[in-house]
C-alpha cells in the first residue's frame, strides 16, 4: 500500500509570496492533518480534515489555510509569507480523528 | 492548554541497553497514545500506540501506560545504533488533534 505523499519536497520563497502544499493521504484514509516542525517549536498542529470538512485548527494565523477534495487529497495554503515561516510542514493521514497517524517525508519550505 | 512533556536528552546508553523514554501528559481525559521515532532530517515514523493502561509489546519496544498517573514509557531493549533518534510521545483525546511532545534525543553508543 503506498504511503503519504506531499509534493513538493522543497520549496524556496521570498518574503511576501504565497506558496501551496499538496498531501495525497493513504489509500482509504479520509483524515488529513498538518503540522509545521521547527527545531525549536517542535511539530505544532495546524488543522485537520475529513471528509472535506475541517475538523480542528491549530492557534496559527489567518494566513495559513488548508482544503481537502473529495479523493482525500489536501492542500494547505501560506500567504504573505514570513521568514518565520521557513519549517517543514508535515502532512499526516488517518482513518479518523484518534486514530493512528502516518506521516509523508513533508516539504521543507525556505523563506529568503 | 493540554500538554504533552519530555526529557529533551539527550539520553546516553551504550549498545545492547534498555532504553528508557518517558511523557507525562496533562488531559486525564487522553484516550490514545503513540510513540513515534524521528530521524534527523527525515519524517515521524509511528512505531507503537496504546490505548489501554499496562504494557503492549512490539519486538524489541514495549510501550507501557499508566492513565492513573498520566505516564506512558517506551522501553527499547537491546539498543543499536540504529536506534539513534529523536522519539516523539504524542497523545489524543477522542476528537481533538494529536498533542506531540517536543522529543527526546536518543544516542546509542557502540
Amino acid at each position: 500500500k503506498a504511503g503519504v505523499t506531499q509534493t513538493p519536497r522543497y520549496l524556496i520563497k521570498t518574503r511576501g509570496q504565497q506558496v501551496t502544499l499538496s498531501c495525497s493521504p493513504i489509500s482509504g484514509h479520509r483524515s488529513v492533518s498538518w503540522y509545521q516542525q521547527t527545531p525549536g517549536q517542535g511539530l505544532q498542529f495546524l488543522f485537520e480534515y475529513f471528509s472535506e470538512t475541517q475538523r480542528n485548527k491549530g492557534n496559527f494565523p489567518g494566513r495559513f489555510s488548508g482544503r481537502q477534495f473529495s479523493n482525500s487529497r489536501s492542500e494547505m495554503n501560506v500567504s504573505t509569507l514570513e521568514l518565520g515561516d521557513s519549517a517543514l510542514y508535515l502532512c499526516a493521514s488517518s482513518l479518523g480523528t484518534g486514530n493512528e497517524q502516518y506521516f509523508g517525508p513533508g516539504t521543507r519550505l525556505t523563506v529568503t | 492548554q493540554k500538554e504533552v512533556e519530555q526529557n529533551s536528552g539527550p539520553l546516553s546508553v551504550p549498545e545492547g541497553a534498555i532504553a528508557s523514554l518517558n511523557c507525562t501528559y496533562s488531559d486525564r481525559g487522553s484516550q490514545s497514545f503513540f510513540w513515534y521515532r524521528q530521524y534527523s532530517g527525515k519524517s515521524p515514523e509511528l512505531i507503537m500506540s496504546i490505548y489501554s493502561n499496562g504494557d503492549k509489546e512490539d519486538g524489541r519496544f514495549t510501550a507501557q501506560l499508566n492513565k492513573a498517573s498520566q505516564y506512558v514509557s517506551l522501553l527499547i531493549r537491546d539498543s543499536q545504533p540504529s536506534d539513534s533518534a529523536t522519539y516523539l510521545c504524542a497523545v489524543n483525546g477522542g476528537n481533538t488533534p494529536l498533542v506531540f511532545g517536543k522529543g527526546t534525543r536518543l544516542s546509542v553508543i557502540a
